[in-house]
């Protein structure tokens, strides 16, 4: 079965400032994806990132960026120049095809 | 192009009572997927539709929870004699059906508002 561990309750970062937010995550499926999500204080969830297992590099959507290491089973999302907007809580997941498998997510306030 | 659609996006109900949640997939799609969020958690999978078929129902309660995704309309979750325990976020996600993110392959879900929960 998969799981998705998110161990940072809560984070604070300088307006301006890279955070990362880390995820582990266990799965026995040869071929899989890590995914973020962020949700603001409205409670959409707004997908942030994907990547895939066997992707050669990490994926990049603009000031978002994924540290995929497999070895260590962790994907961790960076966050660079962070934005007041950013403010909101963030979710890794994981799928088994037909549903996703998601942490318990950290809450992100960023400080002016 | 509208978006996954969810009412109400807000809910009360007495203990008790029933809750019926309702579920409009964006245009095109045919699978839908119910997730719940209990305060302070992540996302929950808890049943997969497709048109007038359960898929997967293995994260939904063996009682009083069910689903629907009738061939026309929108899909319905339906809570009877709700608890204080069933408050939470009820979020949908459709997609349709095609596999992205290869090799990875998976269903791209997009997600609808959610609809909150509160049984007093």
């Amino acid at each position: 079965a998969q799981k998705i561990t998110q161990t940072q309750p809560g984070m604070f970062v300088q307006e301006k400032e890279a955070v990362t937010l880390d995820c582990t995550y266990d799965t026995s499926d040869p071929s899989y994806g890590l995914f973020w999500y962020k949700q603001p204080s409205s409670g959409e969830m707004i997908f942030l990132i994907y990547q895939g297992s066997y992707d050669q590099q990490n994926a990049t959507e603009g000031r978002y960026s994924l540290n995929f290491q497999k070895a260590r089973k962790s994907a961790n999302l960076v966050i660079s120049a962070s934005q007041l907007g950013d403010s909101a809580m963030y979710f890794c997941a994981t799928h088994n095809f037909n549903k996703f498998y998601f942490g318990s997510g950290t809450k992100l306030n960023v400080k002016p | 192009n509208a978006g996954v659609m969810q009412n109400p996006r807000h809910l009360v109900r007495r203990r008790g009572q029933e809750a019926r949640l309702r579920c409009s997939p964006m245009k095109g799609h045919s699978h839908v997927y119910w997730y719940r969020q209990l305060p302070e958690e992540g996302l929950k999978f808890m049943v997969y539709l497709q048109k007038e078929n359960i898929i997967d129902e293995s994260g939904m309660p063996k009682e009083r929870f069910s689903a629907e995704f009738p061939k026309e309309g929108p899909s319905i979750l339906r809570i009877q004699q709700v608890v204080r325990g069933d408050s939470a976020a009820y979020f949908c996600a459709s997609s349709d059906g095609r596999l992205a993110g290869a090799p990875g392959s998976y269903n791209e879900q997009f997600f609808g508002p959610g609809t909150r929960l509160t049984v007093l």
